[in-house]
């Protein structure tokens, strides 16, 4: 079975600078998705950055970025000029199916804190 | 383009009671998929549904049941209400294989079981 793991279950961030959420994940499948989420208080899950596994280079979208490693199996999410809004609980989740249903694998998640 | 809805937001049931909560799929989305996240954690697979049949449980008991109606909005049923089943639960939709598109979560329902 596919787990995910997040061993940072607080980070904090200064306004403006950049930090790195952390995430490895075991799996025996050769062509995955992985996704970050972010969950601020509002409860709803929203998607920040998605990798699908056989491209090698890694997802960006605005200031969120991925490093990526297949082989050491980690998928890390760098946030830059990060932001009061960034503030939230992150998950780290994997995709795969059980029977024909795909589906997420979560970490526990990050929370990460944004300071002035 | 409609969001993933979810109804209600907030319930608190008696132990050994039943409850329904209700999600409206994103606009083009076939796909319903259920998730628990208790307190402190992360979201938990309960099962998905794709034209109107469940196509994949995760590790929860029989009395989690669900249906999924031709317009693609769902519903999960919990029967004889237990205190560990206190958790938000939040539903997903998506096209079927989820990985291209990804999923979009509703807000979630807080079930609190007294």
């Amino acid at each position: 079975a596919q787990t995910v793991t997040q061993s940072q279950p607080e980070m904090s961030v200064q306004e403006a600078e950049t930090v790195t959420l952390s995430c490895t994940y075991d799996t025996s499948e050769s062509d995955y998705y992985l996704f970050w989420y972010k969950q601020p208080p509002s409860r709803q899950m929203i998607l920040v950055i998605r990798q699908e596994a056989y491209k090698q280079q890694n997802a960006t979208e605005n200031r969120f970025s991925v490093n990526f490693q297949k082989a050491a199996k980690s998928f890390s999410l760098k946030i830059s000029d990060s932001q009061l809004g960034d503030a939230a609980m992150y998950f780290c989740a994997y995709r795969s199916y059980t029977g024909t249903a795909s589906k997420l694998t979560f970490g526990t998640g990050t929370r990460l804190q944004v300071t002035l | 383009e409609t969001g993933v809805t979810q109804s209600p937001t907030h319930l608190i049931k008696t132990r050994g009671q039943q409850v329904t909560l209700r999600c409206s799929s994103q606009s083009g989305h076939n796909t319903v998929s259920w998730y628990q996240q208790a307190l402190g954690q992360g979201p938990q697979f309960i099962f998905q549904y794709y034209r109107e049949e469940e196509n994949g449980r995760g590790n929860f008991p029989p009395r989690f049941s669900g249906l999924q109606f031709p317009n693609y909005s769902s519903e999960l049923n919990v029967n004889a209400l237990e205190l560990d089943d206190s958790a938000l639960y939040l539903c997903a939709s998506s096209l079927r294989s989820g990985g291209r598109d990804g999923y979009t979560f509703g807000s979630g329902t807080r079930l609190t079981v007294v």
